[in-house]
């Protein structure tokens, strides 16, 4: 079955230092790789996603890259800074019959300290 | 834009009884909605795919007849966690895609619905 690995349980960075998330998965590549905020109690919130074709993507401070033969996505918060600590998520999506459906990693939690 | 709603927020109940949670497109409409649980330190797990006017689709392990899914409207779906005990306690999550595809393809949560069965 697909597995998602988020390497990192929780990540702690300096305030203006770029934090750096890692994805894995195994078997299939997705034909959508998203990232999404969740914070404690709270619904996750969608930042970014990157399709199987795509190999990088930007949105004001963030980045995210996708390679379909490491089987990895990485996403990058440059400038960070304490309003970004959260738990981030990524998550997979396969088309066809699982179209819509996706498969959630456990998440990072990244702190940033001022 | 782009916002969906939960209803409750949180829900204490004794065991043995019936909680309904509703979840709600407030300006856009979704064919497609669906329902997740999160338990503590835990990734999301998906339990259905709620389609608007047809049965709920369940996922491996997820007993329809406890977890009453229904689909009315194209902003409106329910979630009925029926005779609830204690292992039902857990964060309950809706999302919902916009039908006219707006956006990146990204699914929009609700807040979350805190259960917690004594």
């Amino acid at each position: 079955s697909q597995k998602i690995e988020q390497n990192s349980e929780a990540l702690n960075i300096q305030e203006g230092k770029t934090a750096t998330l890692t994805c894995n998965y195994t078997n299939y590549s997705p034909a959508y790789l998203q990232w999404y905020r969740q914070d404690p109690g709270r619904g996750p919130v969608f930042l970014l996603l990157i399709r199987e074709n795509e190999k990088e993507k930007r949105k004001e401070r963030l980045k995210v890259t996708f390679d379909t033969t490491l089987k990895q996505s990485l996403f990058h918060i440059t400038a960070s800074q304490p309003a970004d600590s959260a738990t981030y998520l990524c998550a997979l999506e396969f088309t066809g019959g699982s179209q819509g459906n996706l498969i959630f990693g456990k998440g990072t939690k990244l702190s940033v300290k001022p | 834009g782009a916002v969906v709603s939960q209803h409750p927020s949180w829900v204490i109940c004794k065991s043995g009884t019936s909680v309904k949670i509703e979840c709600r497109s407030l300006d856009f409409q979704a064919t497609t909605m669906f329902w997740y649980r999160q338990f503590p330190k835990q990734s999301l797990m998906l339990m259905a795919t709620s389609n608007e006017g047809s049965k709920a689709t369940y996922e491996q392990g997820v007993e329809k007849d406890k977890f009453l899914i229904n689909h009315a409207s194209l902003t409106l779906s329910t979630l009925t966690v029926t005779s609830a005990h204690p292992e039902d306690s857990s964060f309950y999550i809706c999302s919902a895609r916009d039908f006219f595809g707006r956006g990146d393809n990204e699914q929009f949560f609700g807040p979350g619905t805190r259960l917690t069965v004594l």
